[in-house]
């Protein structure tokens, strides 16, 4: 049971190559979510999704964009990256009015 | 816009003592879901406990419970018998019941466990 798996888990990247993060969810939640994690700020909600073929922006959604073609797959992109973009990026999903479950996280690193 | 304040950047305590995390939060809504989640060095993101905010009785999981205080805005964690399995990062997180089901997090509290 592998619950949320985020790919790859760590990365390094240089100043303006593009990439994309992999979450996908075996427990058929109909949410998705992609979070930043920065030293000293918690976890910022970057999009989410209520739904296949949805996408919304959530807190800092600069510089990023996402797709969920298929309800288990949430894709987040990095068209240009900046290392203002070096953070921890997590993943989670949830049923709705249920607790989010979260992926072990994909640390991406931009030089 | 809802905002998550964890006030107290590090804590500590002794192994089997108990301890007291705070989180107070600002919201104009009535109906919420506030969340502790824990995350240690594995950084995995584990749920502690939950609390829906029109519920008057504190909720309570094994030996973490909370203290809600919905007039003051005040959500804090107490775990008791403190073990060295609990040295992690602590986040205080805020949902609404209204819309999409996203969360917001407080800053993180860490706590060390002193054997």
């Amino acid at each position: 049971n592998a619950g949320v798996t985020q790919t790859p888990k760590f990365r390094v990247l240089k100043t303006g190559q593009s990439m994309t993060l992999l979450c996908a969810q075996d427990m058929n939640h109909e949410y998705m979510y992609w979070y930043r994690q920065d030293p000293g700020m918690g976890l910022r909600l970057i999009h989410y999704s209520v739904g296949e073929g949805t996408t919304a922006k959530g807190e800092v959604p600069d510089g990023y964009n996402v797709s969920r073609l298929k309800k288990q797959n949430f894709l987040l992109g990095l068209e240009s990256a900046a290392p203002s973009q070096t953070s921890v990026y997590f993943c989670a999903s949830s049923e709705p009015y249920q607790p989010q479950h979260f992926g072990d996280g994909t640390r991406l690193s931009i030089l | 816009a809802q905002t998550v304040t964890q006030s107290q950047p590090e804590m500590s305590v002794q192994e089997a003592e108990t301890v007291t995390l705070s989180c107070t939060y600002d919201t104009s809504e009535s109906d919420y879901y506030l969340f502790w989640y824990k995350q240690p060095p594995s950084r995995q993101m584990i749920l502690v406990i939950r609390q829906e905010a029109y519920k008057q009785q504190n909720a309570t999981e094994n030996r973490f419970s909370v203290n809600f205080q919905k007039a003051a805005k005040s959500f804090s964690l107490k775990i008791s018998d403190s073990q060295l399995g609990d040295a992690a990062m602590y986040f205080c997180a805020y949902k609404s019941n209204f819309g999409n089901e996203k969360l917001t997090f407080g800053t993180g509290t860490r706590l060390t466990i002193i054997p």
